[in-house]
């Protein structure tokens, strides 16, 4: 168990819709990074949060946003649903905004959009 | 999106059998990570490599930071049924962490 908290487990949304997803970091960690992984895939990077700033993001359209809170706790939003968006979204923290250090990564969120 | 070629894509094995497995690139990386992730999981990190040629273990794992600096190895002794899972890696550069197709291990008694 990481301490990487992640809600809600299951989501089924239609296309076009908007989904919040939630992560709440381990205690004491500043950074939090958010992947999406298809299935069958490897996780893809879609953008980390460093003491409430980006602090890097991968090739995700606009449509994927984030927001990281004083208590590091982090949100991704997606608007728009495609159904490619259907994927396990994983969240991970660690203790400075770097992939040097160890990400601890959450159980993730199964998204499913029809 | 980009991802990191690994092979095999897949392993049955026996229990006791040593595992090897790698991946790929064509971009060069400046740190190489090995992660396992179980079904209903996240990945957790097994071995972080910083310097090209450098061969790090953990327990029964060992890995390489390969010299060219666009692939890495992993490698398994004695495999125990707990194994089983899928293997990614994973290289870093600047502020983007690129993860490998993974490996899924199985491994009977």
């Amino acid at each position: 168990e990481t301490g990487v908290t992640q809600s809600p487990t299951h989501l089924i949304k239609t296309r076009g819709q908007q989904v919040t997803l939630r992560c709440s970091s381990q205690s004491g960690h500043n950074t939090v990074s958010w992947y999406q992984q298809a299935l069958g895939q490897g996780p893809q990077f879609i953008f980390q949060y460093y003491r409430e700033e980006e602090n890097g993001r991968g090739n995700f359209p606009p449509r994927f946003s984030g927001l990281q809170f004083p208590n590091y706790s982090s949100e991704l939003n997606v608007n728009a649903l495609e159904l490619d968006d259907s994927a396990l979204y994983l969240c991970a923290s660690s203790l400075e905004g770097s992939f040097l250090d160890t990400q601890y990564f959450g159980p993730g969120t199964r998204l499913t959009v029809l | 999106g980009q991802q990191l070629n690994q092979s095999p894509q897949s392993m049955f094995i026996q229990e006791g059998e040593d595992v090897s497995m790698n991946c790929t690139s064509s971009s060069i990386f400046n740190t190489w990570l090995w992660y396992k992730q179980d079904p209903g999981e996240g990945p957790v990190l097994l071995i972080a490599l910083y310097k090209a040629g450098e061969l790090t273990s953990n327990g029964r794992l060992t890995a390489q930071f390969g010299i060219t600096r666009k692939d890495s190895f992993l490698n398994i002794s004695a495999s125990i049924p707990s194994d089983v899972g899928i293997y990614f890696c994973a290289g870093h550069n600047t502020d983007k962490l690129i993860f490998g197709t993974g490996t899924r291990l199985q491994v009977f008694p």
